[in-house]
């Protein structure tokens, strides 16, 4: 069975710091992994998937295949980024996403 | 394009009642699929339906289901409502023609009393 762990609730850094979002995850296939993020009052929405191997609004994710993990890193975090972050894997060819508990990331002043 | 919409936002039932929830997918997306979100649970995936069709299913009660129209709208149907339902459901639709990116809608809430 897929499996994605978030190990950190709670989040906060200050403005200006680096921030790592830690997503480990256990499937036995090769696994699409994306983070979708969720703002104050907003809707669930994709920030980077590992496929595409982009970086949006400076947050990059690699994945280690070896360490079974998809850390979510931004060199500055900045007040805006603060938000519910949650991990998310999809197996096989189906739609489903199997999501991690969700980080709650807040960046202080 | 439209976002994915779902009516109505807020909903307030009692238990052993039924509930209905609607999903409209972006122009194009063929695929919807259906998400509970719990404080205590986090997001579990319901099922998925492509083409009129259930594709995929998560593990919860046959008092869940779900079906799809020939315009890709889809409704979830909650049967015998329990205190424990009482959640935010989320749809998201895609395209469905592979692991594609899953666009969510702002959520049902449901309260049972």
């Amino acid at each position: 069975a897929q499996r994605v762990t978030q190990p950190e609730k709670l989040l906060s850094v200050f403005k200006g710091a680096p921030v790592e979002l830690k997503c480990n995850y256990s499937y036995s296939g090769s696994p699409e992994l994306f983070w979708y993020v969720q703002y104050s009052r907003q809707r669930l929405q994709l920030l980077l998937r590992h496929i595409s191997r982009e970086s949006i609004k400076g947050f990059t994710a690699d994945l280690n295949k070896g360490e079974t993990s998809f850390h979510l890193k931004k060199p500055f975090a900045q007040e805006e980024d603060s938000a519910m972050y949650y991990c998310a894997l999809s197996s096989g060819s189906a739609r489903q996403l199997t999501f991690g508990s969700g980080t709650q990331l807040t960046v202080l002043p | 394009k439209a976002g994915v919409t779902q009516t109505p936002r807020y909903l307030i039932k009692t238990r052993g009642q039924q509930v209905t929830l609607s999903c409209s997918p972006i122009s194009g997306h063929r695929s919807v699929s259906w998400y509970q979100q719990t404080p205590g649970q986090g997001l579990q995936f319901l099922f998925e339906y492509f083409s009129e069709t259930q594709r995929n299913k998560g593990n919860f009660p046959g008092r869940f289901s779900g079906r799809q129209f020939s315009n890709s709208r889809s409704e979830m149907n909650v049967s015998t409502l329990e205190l424990g339902d009482s959640a935010l459901y989320l749809c998201a639709s895609s395209l469905g023609q592979g692991r594609e990116t899953q666009y969510f809608g702002p959520g049902t809430r449901l309260l049972v009393l």
